[in-house]
């Protein structure tokens, strides 16, 4: 099946800082998503972003897929981005929703 | 509009019993899958439905089975729980038919297996 990898595990940074998530996957896939969980467990859909560009505020994401790759940028960070961010993608040959290990980002004041 | 639904929050249970949890998924959407989150992992797919019909089953064993109903809400029910089976379970809707549509997720059931 497909493997998904994110890096880095841990991120700390200081408000107003930048920050760059990857998630790599090890086969092609339909559509990749990304979503923050936030410390009280709740998971929020950031971007359905199969490929290209998107941006929603602070926050934008691109997917190359023929290079099986996603990033997640993160600009001017603010303490409410702390939490754990997830990628998932479509392992379609099986029916299945993949998630990765996640990032886990700490936004210190 | 609500969104996705789940009961109830948490949830105490021994080893051997049954348990079931629901989920009722955003108006309009016909898609329901479940996860399970142990603590410091990455959601784990259980099952996808769509009108009714299974679409997609991750690797757990056969003491995991969901339905869905006609009003597009859905059970997932566990029997035989083990100590391993704690965790957050996570309840997701989508639009479209696919498991490759945007996913909505409730705030989920935190299970406690003693």
């Amino acid at each position: 099946g497909i493997q998904v990898e994110q890096s880095p595990p841990d991120l700390i940074l200081q408000e107003g800082a930048n920050s760059t998530l990857r998630c790599n996957f090890s086969d092609s896939v339909n559509n990749l998503q990304w979503f923050h969980q936030n410390p009280w467990g709740q998971l929020i859909n950031l971007f359905y972003i199969p490929s290209g560009t998107k941006q929603n505020g602070r926050l934008s994401a691109t997917t190359v897929a023929t290079e099986r790759y996603s990033l997640l940028y993160i600009s001017s960070s603010q303490t409410t981005d702390s939490g754990v961010y997830f990628c998932a993608v479509v392992d379609s040959s099986a029916s299945k929703i993949i998630f990765g290990s996640g990032t886990r980002l700490s936004i210190r004041p | 509009d609500a969104g996705v639904t789940q009961s109830p929050t948490h949830l105490i249970k021994t080893r051997g019993q049954h348990v079931t949890l629901r989920c009722s998924p955003i108006s309009g959407h016909k898609s329901v899958s479940w996860y399970q989150q142990v603590l410091g992992q990455g959601p784990q797919f259980i099952f996808q439905y769509y009108e009714k019909e299974e679409r997609g089953r991750g690797n757990f064993p056969d003491r995991f089975s969901a339905r869905q109903f006609p009003n597009y809400s859905s059970e997932l029910n566990v029997n035989a729980l083990l100590l391993g089976d704690s965790a957050l379970y996570l309840c997701a809707s989508s639009l479209e038919g696919g498991i490759d549509s945007p996913l909505h997720f409730g705030n989920g059931t935190r299970l406690t297996v003693t």
